[in-house]
């Protein structure tokens, strides 16, 4: 069985707070891992997609970091703002199949 | 906005019936993906349509099936509902076969409710 771990279930912080989220997933036989951010009432929207032991991408205040060898991968916000407040998804794809196997997400709320 | 389409948004059903689902993919993209979420879950694969072809399947049952048609859009269709298959119904175009190479591009999705 595949899992992909999410923690935290959620996350209350407040503006201007930086933040942290794990997404933990099996280790072998890696091919890539995807960050999503899903909006009330708006479609999941891609952050980021990882496929490089050590990989670490940015989007302005966003970015991600990615072990391959220990199954984990970090997503940093820094000086959280109210527009940042969402599910966010991990999702990890195993080499030699074609679908991506989601965690349950960290949702987020930042207040003002 | 991702480009990508569903209809219905939102809909009820009663066990036993047939339920359509339909999506237009983004412009260009020959891949749609179909995911079950249901509460409290996060999003399950339910298969993958590659140029008109079933191309990959999930932990589904056969009363899940679905079609692309040439212009790549796509259907989902679910026979016998059960109360098990409320849901949200999301679709994910892409270019290309695997999900790896870039990200999925979802719609809003369908919130399917059998009674």
């Amino acid at each position: 069985i595949l899992n992909v771990e999410q923690s935290p279930q959620s996350l209350h912080v407040q503006e201007g707070d930086s933040t942290n989220f794990t997404c933990s997933f099996p280790s072998s036989n890696f091919y890539a891992l995807h960050w999503y951010r899903w909006e009330t009432a708006k479609s999941p929207e891609a952050l980021f997609v990882m496929t490089l032991n050590g990989d670490e991408k940015k989007k302005g205040r966003i970015s991600a970091t990615l072990n391959t060898k220990e199954g984990y991968s970090y997503l940093y916000i820094k000086g959280s703002q109210p527009e940042d407040s969402a599910t966010y998804l991990c999702a990890f794809k195993r080499g030699a199949t074609n679908k991506l196997i989601f965690g349950t997400g960290t949702l987020l709320a930042v207040q003002p | 906005e991702t480009g990508v389409t569903q209809s219905p948004t939102h809909l009820i059903k009663t066990r036993g019936q047939q339920v359509t689902l339909r999506c237009s993919s983004q412009s260009g993209h020959n891949t749609v993906s179909w995911y079950q979420q249901a509460l409290g879950q996060g999003p399950q694969f339910i298969f993958q349509y590659y140029r008109e072809e079933e191309n990959g399947r999930g932990n589904f049952p056969p009363r899940f099936s679905g079609l692309q048609f040439p212009n790549y859009s796509s259907e989902l269709n679910v026979n016998a509902l059960e109360l098990d298959d409320s849901a949200l119904y999301l679709c994910a175009s892409s270019l290309g076969v695997h999900a790896n190479t870039g990200e999925l591009f979802f719609g809003e999705g369908s919130r399917l409710t059998v009674l």
